[in-house]
């Protein structure tokens, strides 16, 4: 069975501080894609990245980067100078062979921002 | 914009009322899958159609059906509304395999059960 495990539940950082939020999955499949989606108050989700596992180079998308570490099944991801605007919950996913079909989601970590 | 359009956004309903949700896929995406989003249950996949076809079930309940239609939009139909239904109903799409492609979600329907 797929399993996608968030840890923290909540994180509070002040505005300009690093934060990494932790990601760890179970799965069978040798051949998988991992998530990583955002939902701020408003309630959408917002799809940030795609990472198969084939592919443990670290990305970095502006302040955002991601670290995927297949020996700790673990795909983190780290805000670099958080704003205010980053407070939401994000979500962590997991899709493979036996199920490419759905996403399995974690709970969430809910990131709160002060200024 | 993700290009998923789900309407209505807020819907309130006594129970053992029956409802439908709707969903617009993005132009070209021919999956469309369905979410319920809950405190106790967290996001959980119900069901995914391609192309007309039922693909995928997750963890839907009898009382719950859907279908996609041939112009692609998809309907979720709930009926026998229990208080434990209320919710956050996402759709989301994607134009080919989860993996090869990711999901893109719609703003979600915000389901009251009353």
């Amino acid at each position: 069975a797929q399993k996608v495990t968030q840890a923290q539940t909540e994180i509070s950082v002040v505005e300009k501080e690093d934060v990494t939020l932790d990601c760890v999955y179970e799965t069978r499949d040798t051949t998988y894609y991992l998530f990583w989606y955002k939902q701020p108050p408003s309630g959408e989700l917002v799809f940030l990245i795609r990472r198969n596992s084939f592919d443990e180079q670290n990305e970095i998308s502006g302040r955002y980067s991601w670290n995927f570490q297949k020996s700790t099944s673990s795909f983190n991801f780290t805000i670099t100078a958080s704003q205010v605007v980053d407070s939401a919950v994000y979500f962590c996913a997991l899709t493979g062979w036996t199920g490419f079909q759905k996403l399995v989601f974690g709970t969430g970590t809910r990131l709160l921002v002060s200024p | 914009d993700s290009g998923v359009t789900q309407t209505p956004k807020h819907l309130i309903t006594a129970t053992g009322q029956r409802v439908t949700l709707r969903c617009s896929p993005r132009s070209g995406d021919l999956s469309v899958y369905w979410y319920q989003q809950s405190l106790d249950q967290g996001l959980q996949f119900l069901i995914q159609y391609y192309n007309g076809e039922e693909r995928a079930k997750g963890n839907i309940l009898e009382r719950f059906s859907a279908q996609q239609f041939p112009d692609l939009h998809s309907e979720l139909n709930l009926s026998s509304l229990e208080l434990g239904d209320s919710a956050l109903y996402f759709c989301a799409s994607s134009a080919g395999l989860l993996g090869d492609t990711e999901a893109f979600f719609g703003q979600g329907t915000r389901l009251t059960v009353v």
